[in-house]
């Protein structure tokens, strides 16, 4: 049972190059989210995905854009990568739909980006 | 403003040594708390959900509880493989959205 896999683990870009971060979970789960992890900051929310077809910006979105594929995949795309985007960035999955104490996150293991 | 402070930032422990992480929180209408352990280079592992004030989860040498303004995580005679970092988040009402704390740092030391 592999869970929420992301690729790829490591990645360097220069300045003004794009790229996609690839999010796949077998868990059968409605929700996905993208987040991305700063040393001295907690984890925060790039984007989030309901359902299949349904996407909504979290608390830093600018710079990004995401597509839920399929139920099993939700990938985030960097169009003109930036110094400040340099980070660690986590998929994560849940059942349910909405926030709350049952909505139980499931994290992949990130993707290390550096962006010179 | 909805926000979540984890406290010490960093704690070094000797095995067996026992001590308590905080995690306090200030947001309308709390629906719950999650506490998650974090080893380096992985993502974030769910470890409990602490659903109202005064309840208590406990998983081998870790118990959790929470009031209403704060959770801890109680660590009973550590052991080195405890030596991760914790992270707490509650859900913002309303929302599918979570706050998460920056965590702590725990090392445990043989």
């Amino acid at each position: 049972n592999a869970g929420v896999t992301q690729t790829p683990k490591f990645q360097v870009l220069k300045t003004g190059q794009s790229m996609t971060l690839q999010c796949a979970q077998d868990m059968n789960h409605n929700s996905m989210y993208w987040y991305r992890q700063d040393p001295g900051m907690g984890l925060r929310l790039i984007y989030y995905s309901a359902s299949e077809g349904t996407t909504d910006k979290g608390e830093v979105p600018n710079g990004y854009n995401v597509s839920r594929l399929n139920k099993r995949e939700f990938s985030l795309r960097l169009e003109s990568a930036a110094p400040s985007q340099t980070s660690v960035y986590f998929c994560a999955s849940s059942e349910l739909g909405a926030g709350g104490a049952k909505n139980i996150q499931y994290f992949g293991a990130g993707t290390r980006l550096s962006v010179l | 403003e909805d926000q979540v402070t984890q406290s010490p930032e960093a704690l070094r422990l000797q095995e067996g040594e026992s001590s308590s992480l905080n995690c306090s929180y200030t947001v309308s209408g709390l629906r719950g708390l999650f506490w998650y352990r974090q080893d380096p280079g992985k993502g974030p592992e769910f470890l409990f959900t602490l659903y109202s004030a005064g309840e208590e989860k406990e998983k081998e040498r870790l118990k959790a509880t929470l009031t209403k303004k704060e959770s801890f995580l109680h660590i009973t005679a550590p052991k080195p493989e405890d030596s991760a970092t914790y992270l707490c988040a509650v859900p913002v009402s309303g929302t599918y959205k979570y706050i998460f704390g920056t965590g702590t740092r725990l090392k445990v030391l043989a």
